[in-house]
């Protein structure tokens, strides 16, 4: 089926370990999006990629880094977890910015130990 | 940078009721208003979208309703059933989209 594609689904790591998020989206989509989902919290977007070839803040970007690998594909990747990153990471994709819905993917459920 | 208010943050309804989310926001640029439905282990789903040119929209037992003056936007679902149990989110867009805390929706059959 068409849509956005996250791997993988659940995720356990040490403090201090690295890991990459994935996700891919066969729409032909400009803009791609990380939020993370935490109770109580709703969505929080951590980065986002207006377009191919580029990728900025959002309002939670510390300890995270991106790669807007090409129009497909956009990775997040947390270099040294921490326990405050369990969360449930979502990553949603869109023809372009503005006044326009989101698609998103499944969900990667991420706990720090 | 914008916030959004979502309430309640949990509501019950029998099967047939209505149901009723309200959200208010900061930003006054902001221009479009989506609503999205998570179900369990899944991710968000656009369920209805309003711009800030229009101040009701329709589609079938769902309504979204804008206020742009007082700055607030509710969904409505009317006739509920099981299947309409959920967490409902609602979003602010200005560039960004900012999201509330979500309402989670039950309706007892």
């Amino acid at each position: 089926n068409a849509g956005v594609t996250q791997t993988p689904k659940f995720q356990v790591l040490k403090t201090g370990q690295s890991m990459t998020l994935q996700c891919a989206q066969d729409m032909n989509h400009n803009s791609m999006y990380w939020y993370r989902q935490d109770p109580g919290m709703g969505l929080r977007l951590i980065y986002y990629s207006a377009s191919e070839g580029t990728t900025d803040k959002g309002e939670v970007p510390n300890g995270y880094n991106v790669s807007r690998l090409n129009k497909r594909e956009f990775s997040l990747r947390l270099e040294s977890a921490a326990p405050s990153q369990t969360s449930v990471y979502f990553c949603a994709s869109s023809e372009g910015r503005g006044e326009i819905g989101y698609t998103f993917g499944s969900g990667t459920r991420l706990t720090v130990v | 940078g914008e916030n959004v208010e979502q309430h309640p943050s949990t509501l019950s309804v029998q099967e047939g009721d209505s149901a009723v989310i309200k959200c208010t926001y900061s930003d006054s640029a902001s221009n479009y208003f989506p609503w999205y439905k998570q179900e369990l282990g899944k991710g968000p789903q656009l369920i209805i979208d309003i711009r800030s040119n229009v101040g009701e929209k329709k589609d079938q037992r769902i309504a979204v309703t804008l206020n742009k003056t007082a700055k607030h936007f509710s969904l409505h679902i009317t006739e509920t059933q099981p299947e309409d149990s959920a967490v409902y989110f609602c979003a602010a867009t200005h560039n960004d989209m900012r999201f509330g805390a979500g309402t989670r929706l039950t309706v007892k059959p």
